[in-house]
């Protein structure tokens, strides 16, 4: 079983467009979050949300909206696509976010690429 | 200004050892945690420390130093399925928040 999916794993889409990425856990987790990752590889927190309810909101673009509908999935809604947002991004997630281990679970990631 | 600083690449061959190094300034700090990353792949959980010392788990060990401001990772036996990216990631307070440093790509050689 997979432990944190999202979907779509790529997806090409031309500058201005909107997109969504979806992201599931199953691991019981109560925290979540969406990482960006760019062309060198430097990994970035963007949002978390502990019980649905968001705890991190990292200096994003506003057309970066995260929807947390259950503790359990954790969605990232992207508006007016830009060349700049192409990038690989990934969900995570942890038991709680203040554990002090805070071991993190990562998805597969989505390869976002914007023409 | 906050940094975390690693070397961007390390070489090494089969069955030796290897130091990844990880110095940082940051304002409050909670804990290093160190993750592995394939090429193509996901970052997974390697190890953490939040107080000083080394912290050890099969072939990999974690050290910090709060005094020093430094950590490393330390993989020992290296197999060819080491080679990858090794990212510290630094934690400033006791929420879920993880900053990344740039990562140390590793080759390990036969």
């Amino acid at each position: 079983d997979t432990a944190v999916s999202q979907t779509p794993k790529y997806l090409v889409t031309q500058m201005g467009n909107d997109k969504s990425i979806k992201c599931e856990q199953n691991l019981g987790h109560d925290t979540m979050y969406w990482y960006k990752q760019d062309s060198k590889k430097f990994l970035k927190i963007m949002f978390s949300y502990n019980n649905k309810e968001l705890i991190i909101n990292e200096t994003v673009p506003n057309r970066f909206s995260p929807k947390s509908p259950d503790k359990a999935h954790l969605n990232l809604h992207i508006n007016s696509l830009e060349l700049g947002d192409s990038a690989v991004y990934f969900c995570a997630s942890s038991q709680d976010a203040w554990r002090e281990n805070n071991e993190q679970y990562f998805g597969p990631g989505t390869r976002l690429t914007v023409t | 200004g906050q940094s975390l600083e690693q070397p961007s690449e390390v070489t090494a061959v089969e069955g030796a050892i290897v130091q990844i190094n990880c110095t940082y300034q940051t304002s409050g700090f909670y804990g290093l945690s160190w993750y592995q990353q394939h090429d193509g792949g996901a970052p997974t959980f390697l190890s953490y420390n939040g107080l000083d010392g080394l912290e050890e788990t099969g072939r990999f060990s974690s050290f910090l130093s709060r005094s020093d401001s430094y950590g490393y990772l330390l993989l020992q036996e290296l197999q060819m399925k080491d080679s990858a990216s090794y990212f510290c990631a630094w934690k400033p307070n006791q929420g879920g928040k993880l900053i990344f440093g740039q990562g140390t790509e590793l080759s390990v050689k036969p």
